[in-house]
């Protein structure tokens, strides 16, 4: 139990279009979602919080109308990375938790990796 | 400033011996530490969870201590095999039930 799952697993674009990344909680209902990027040898750096129905909270340092994410159902979060540029390659990793409590356990999914041209 | 810091020196120990990696950190007071394991190109596992009134977890070969004035947590794999091989992650909360990660250790564990 407990799986979430992303797609794509890979993407390449060209510099100036739009990808979107789609996150997915199969077997259970994830009122809260977060979004990761890693960048090589290095940690996971969490970009935001979304919760399902509201606007997604950001961290400092992340700009929000580049990074637009959308928690439309209890099952979907999606990211979509705007007028990408090369500096944005990186590794983008969902998890989703069943609750709001901060000792929820969280899901990971499997990541997306992200190459811009 | 706070800081989550993992040894970033990899880890390489001969199979069926004890790894210890050390998780340290400063100016947090979390409520509980994870560990995750993540292997090349994948998202990271959960494995285990330590509260900050525990001491000790144990499960199959994995402990994890935590030590809230040393402000260290220590994660033991037993008889170690060549599968654990991977990075370890560890994670705390400051609030809000959000994560925060070190930036792991990698473990090698030769035949």
């Amino acid at each position: 139990g407990a799986v979430v799952s992303q797609h794509p697993s890979w993407v390449i674009c060209k510099s100036g279009t739009s990808v979107k990344i789609e996150c997915r909680s199969l077997d259970f209902q994830a009122t809260t979602m977060f979004w990761y990027r890693q960048f090589p040898k290095q940690s996971l750096m969490l970009m935001a919080t979304s919760n399902e129905g509201s606007k997604a909270t950001y961290e400092q340092g992340v700009e929000k109308d580049k990074f637009l994410i959308n928690h439309a159902s209890l099952t979907l979060s999606t990211l979509t990375v705007t007028s990408a540029h090369p500096e944005d390659s990186s590794f983008y990793i969902c998890s989703a938790t069943p609750g709001t409590s901060g000792l929820d356990t969280q899901y990971f999914g499997p990541g997306t990796r992200l190459t811009v041209l | 400033s706070q800081k989550i810091e993992q040894n970033s020196e990899a880890l390489n120990i001969q199979e069926g011996k004890t790894a210890t990696l050390t998780c340290n950190y400063t100016n947090y007071s979390p409520a509980y530490l994870q560990w995750y394991r993540q292997d090349p190109g994948r998202g990271p596992v959960f494995l285990l969870l330590i509260r900050e009134n525990e001491k000790e977890k144990r499960k199959e070969r994995l402990k994890v201590t935590f030590d809230t004035t040393l402000k260290q947590s220590l994660f033991h794999i037993t008889a170690s095999q060549p599968a654990d091989s991977a990075t370890y992650l560890c994670a705390l909360d400051p609030a809000g039930g959000k994560l925060i990660f070190g930036q792991g250790t990698e473990l090698s564990v030769k035949p």
